[in-house]
């Protein structure tokens, strides 16, 4: 119950083009689901986050869209550009620091 | 302000020994998290930390363990290594209430156990 499970594994979009990341968990408990980005030779970094209480949040190029009904949330990166090749974690928390991480999605933005 | 410092950077050891991961908190965090990071698991949590009290803990072997002091600053102590310990080990700092403050993290111990 625990799990957040995240697809796809890897991601190839072109330069321009919107990348989708997707997320799914079972534990109901869950109230807080950031997304993390993490470079090579680098640890993650908070890149967004949302609460339940709301089904899309956006910050520049990034959206999340969150359904809670189908339990489900997704990364949307419009425009996406070569710098957003990362690897993309989706996560989700029941406070006091008890976060539940997806396996992560590679992506490269190809020019 | 300066970041979540992890030491050392890298690690090579041999089957059967032990060692010890620091981590070094933003200044002002309370809260210090430990992940193991493997390709294709993702990363996987080990324990909390809070005001020096574990607070909450994955499910990993009592192989592993930790500590925090009362500066705030952890180690990560794993004994008897075994070649699946290889691995990233990510520490991340918070606030550590229970508002989900975010996690800051390292970059990383890079452990190889030969």
């Amino acid at each position: 119950q625990q799990q957040v499970k995240q697809s796809p594994q890897s991601l190839i979009v072109q330069k321009g083009g919107i990348s989708i990341i997707n997320c799914a968990y079972e534990n109901t408990a869950f109230d807080y689901f950031p997304w993390y980005q993490q470079f090579p030779g680098k640890g993650p970094a908070l890149l967004i986050a949302i609460r339940p209480d709301v089904s899309e949040k956006k910050e520049g190029r990034f959206t999340i869209s969150f359904n809670k009904s189908a339990k489900q949330f997704s990364l949307h990166i419009m425009d996406s550009q070569p710098g957003d090749s990362a690897t993309y974690f989706c996560a989700a928390s029941t406070g006091y620091q008890k976060v539940t991480f997806g396996t992560g999605t590679k992506l490269q933005v190809i020019p | 302000k300066a970041g979540v410092t992890q030491t050392p950077r890298y690690l090579i050891k041999t089957r059967g020994q032990q060692v010890t991961l620091s981590c070094s908190p933003i200044s002002g965090h309370r809260s210090v998290s430990w992940y193991q990071q493997t390709p294709g698991q993702g990363l996987q949590f080990l324990f909390e930390y809070f005001s020096e009290t574990q607070r909450n803990k994955g499910n990993f072997p009592g192989r592993f363990s930790g500590r925090q002091f009362s500066n705030s600053r952890s180690e990560m102590n794993v004994s008897t290594l075994e070649l699946g310990d290889s691995a990233l080990y990510l520490c991340a700092s918070s606030r550590g209430g229970a508002d989900n403050s975010p996690l800051h993290f390292g970059n990383g111990t890079r452990l190889t156990v030969t």
